[in-house]
């Protein structure tokens, strides 16, 4: 099966700052790349996607890049304010099923 | 609205009892699944469905049950809990299993004792 790694496993950055969350994969037929945010307590939400004819996609201040010759893509949040704090997962769609990340908890310092 | 619906929401039970956790999505999706996420392991999937009466294994199916006889509901069926069971559910649903965005349910928090 798919093997996804996710790295940091934990970030914090000053209010304001930018954000980068990395995962890697390993097949090479994976075709879709979400991301999610999950709240303390609360389900996961997805906050962007890519799909794999696109390498770049913003949602203002969220941004995700993906490079399918490296197996890699990447989750940029610019001027970090507090609400951005939450865990982050990467996942990635092949075929049917998907696999996720082992999350990222990212805290922005006030 | 359009949502995912979780039943129940905690369930404490002991090893042995069957039980079942209910899902049902009322955005006619397709695309229903199952996972499990434990501390330091994200989330796992056990079961999915792309459709009534199509269902196949994900990355952690043992020990699970599950059905699609109709299309707004797909519930997870524990057998025989054990206590590597414990952990937090949740059920999602898309519009198909490609390229589409996952809506979750709020989560089933279950400890088997």
């Amino acid at each position: 099966g798919e093997n996804v790694e996710q790295h940091p496993s934990t970030l914090s950055v000053q209010e304001g700052d930018s954000a980068v969350i990395k995962c890697t994969y390993s097949d090479s037929a994976s075709n879709y790349f979400p991301w999610y945010k999950q709240e303390l307590g609360k389900r996961p939400q997805l906050i962007i996607d890519i799909r794999s004819n696109v390498g770049e996609k913003k949602d203002q201040r969220i941004a995700v890049t993906l490079n399918k010759t490296a197996k890699h893509f990447s989750l940029h949040i610019t001027e970090t304010q507090p609400e951005d704090s939450a865990v982050y997962f990467c996942a990635v769609n092949t075929g049917n099923q998907f696999y996720f990340g082992t999350g990222t908890s990212l805290t922005v310092i006030p | 609205e359009a949502q995912v619906t979780q039943n129940p929401r905690y369930l404490i039970t002991v090893t042995g009892k069957k039980l079942t956790v209910t899902c049902s999505q009322n955005m006619n999706h397709e695309y229903m699944s199952w996972y499990r996420q434990d501390p330091g392991l994200g989330l796992r999937q056990i079961y999915y469905s792309m459709n009534v009466e199509v269902t196949d294994k994900g990355d952690v199916p043992e020990g699970y049950k599950v059905s699609r006889k109709e299309k707004r509901n797909f519930p997870l069926i524990l057998e025989s809990p054990s206590p590597n069971q414990t952990s937090l559910y949740f059920c999602a649903s898309s519009v198909d299993s490609s390229n589409q965005p996952q809506h979750f349910g709020d989560g089933t928090r279950l400890s088997i004792l």
